[in-house]
């Protein structure tokens, strides 16, 4: 069965150290892989996303994530965390093709915590 | 602001009754997804509208049904309401049929059910 498993429920982290959100996948074939973050009240925004190529991948915000397919694992990493980015973060996988590339698989999140 | 719109913002109401969810999407998108987040499910993905027709199913219940008008926006009925129901309820757009994963989430849709 396809799915996402985030096995941190909740992180915290001091302002200014780095970060690594984990992110394992269960999917027939390579899918789109995406991490999305949504502070309190507010709905879904997409930080990055993975289709193919470089296995490093660059998102908005600061943050990047590593593709790595021996270990079905795409973890989100941050170098130096800003109180502002406190906030839950999802991992998600979706159909590399077909007309439903938007239906996604989310992970149960991972609430991230910011120490001042 | 995503663009996308979503109406009411909260919403409380008893089981039993009947309830429509609003979405208007981001100007230009044809694509509408409704998703459901609740504590112990997380987010789940229930239906996929493009263009005024329906384009994929997930784990949505027979109780819920959805349409996509003409001007775009989509409506989710949830009828015969459980407490079970209780959740966030949100609604995404798109360009075309997912653009790649590039949703844009409104801000959700918080019912409660009791």
């Amino acid at each position: 069965a396809q799915s996402v498993t985030q096995p941190d429920i909740h992180i915290t982290v001091s302002e200014g150290a780095s970060l690594e959100l984990r992110c394992n996948y269960s999917y027939g074939a390579t899918p789109y892989l995406f991490w999305y973050v949504q502070s309190p009240g507010q709905g879904l925004q997409l930080l990055l996303k993975y289709f193919s190529g470089d296995t490093l991948v660059q998102g908005i915000k600061g943050f990047e994530a590593e593709f790595k397919r021996s270990q079905s694992s795409f973890n989100l990493r941050k170098p130096s965390v800003h109180w502002s980015d406190a906030a839950e973060y999802f991992c998600a996988v979706g159909a590399p093709y077909g007309g439903s590339q938007g239906n996604l698989i989310f992970g149960k999140g991972t609430k991230l915590s910011v120490k001042p | 602001d995503s663009g996308v719109t979503q109406t009411p913002k909260h919403l409380i109401t008893a089981t039993g009754q009947r309830v429509t969810l609003r979405c208007s999407p981001r100007s230009g998108d044809l694509s509408v997804y409704w998703y459901q987040q609740s504590l112990d499910q997380g987010l789940q993905f229930l239906i996929q509208y493009y263009n005024g027709e329906e384009r994929a199913k997930g784990n949505i219940l027979e109780r819920f049904s959805a349409q996509q008008f003409p001007d775009l926006h989509s409506e989710l009925n949830l009828s015969s309401l459980e407490l079970g129901d209780s959740a966030l309820y949100f609604c995404a757009s798109s360009v075309r049929g997912g653009q790649q994963g590039e949703l844009f989430f409104g801000e959700g849709s918080r019912l409660t059910v009791l």
